[in-house]
């Protein structure tokens, strides 16, 4: 069975402060995705990883794909409140028909 | 271009009705796929359906649960006889091709079933 874990399921840190959250798994993945979901709304791509060890800058937010393609990470610099949401992976499934979701983790920044 | 759709935003049944919700994917995407997230878990793929063809229904329970996207009009996810535990919000995505993560899914705001 594929799953994804991610670490940590909360965070609360005040603005300015760095971050990294973090989706593992058992399996081999060919790639996977970080969404950003806010209350009452679906989630949203952020970014998509492909490569083994590839890294992908968004802004503020960078990604990492594990040499192996069995874990990613998220890092946020300076954080602030509006990046405040619930951070989700998610992995193609090896029917190839679904998407595999990490439970998330749901961060707070405080001003 | 409008994202996708899904009504009603929310929805409350008594246990024993029946909840049908809607999902009107992006213009020109012709690939839908239904999520259902519980509190305190993650998305949890339900049906991946094409045009008038059911693909992978393999999250889906087998009994209750049905789902469809006809030539004309939105994909419908119909739960019958609802019980306290299908109480969740259902997300639908909708992409233009499927070729695995290389296409992307884009998610509706959800519908969020209550059940008395």
């Amino acid at each position: 069975t594929q799953l994804l874990e991610q670490s940590p399921q909360f965070l609360s840190i005040q603005e300015g402060e760095n971050l990294t959250v973090y989706c593992n798994s058992s399996s081999v993945f060919s790639s996977l995705q970080w969404y950003r979901q806010e209350p009452g709304e679906g989630p949203v791509l952020l970014v998509t990883v492909v490569t083994g060890g590839e890294v992908k800058k968004l802004k503020r937010l960078t990604f990492q794909f594990g040499d192996a393609r069995k874990d990613s990470s998220l890092h946020i610099t300076a954080a602030q409140p509006g990046d405040t949401g619930l951070y989700l992976c998610a992995g193609e499934s090896q029917a190839g028909t679904a998407l595999i979701f990490g439970k998330g983790t749901t961060l707070s920044v405080s001003s | 271009n409008a994202g996708v759709m899904q009504n009603p935003r929310h929805l409350v049944r008594r246990r024993g009705q029946e909840a049908r919700l809607r999902c009107s994917p992006v213009k020109g995407h012709s690939h839908v796929y239904w999520y259902r997230q519980l509190p305190e878990e993650g998305l949890k793929f339900m049906v991946y359906l094409q045009k008038e063809n059911i693909i992978d229904e393999s999250g889906m329970p087998k009994e209750r649960f049905s789902a469809e996207f006809p030539k004309e009009g939105p994909s419908i996810l119909r739960i019958q006889q609802v019980v306290r535990g299908d109480s969740a919000a259902y997300f639908c995505a909708s992409s233009l091709n499927h070729r695995g993560l290389t296409d992307t899914q884009y998610f509706g705001p959800g519908t969020r079933l209550t059940v008395l």
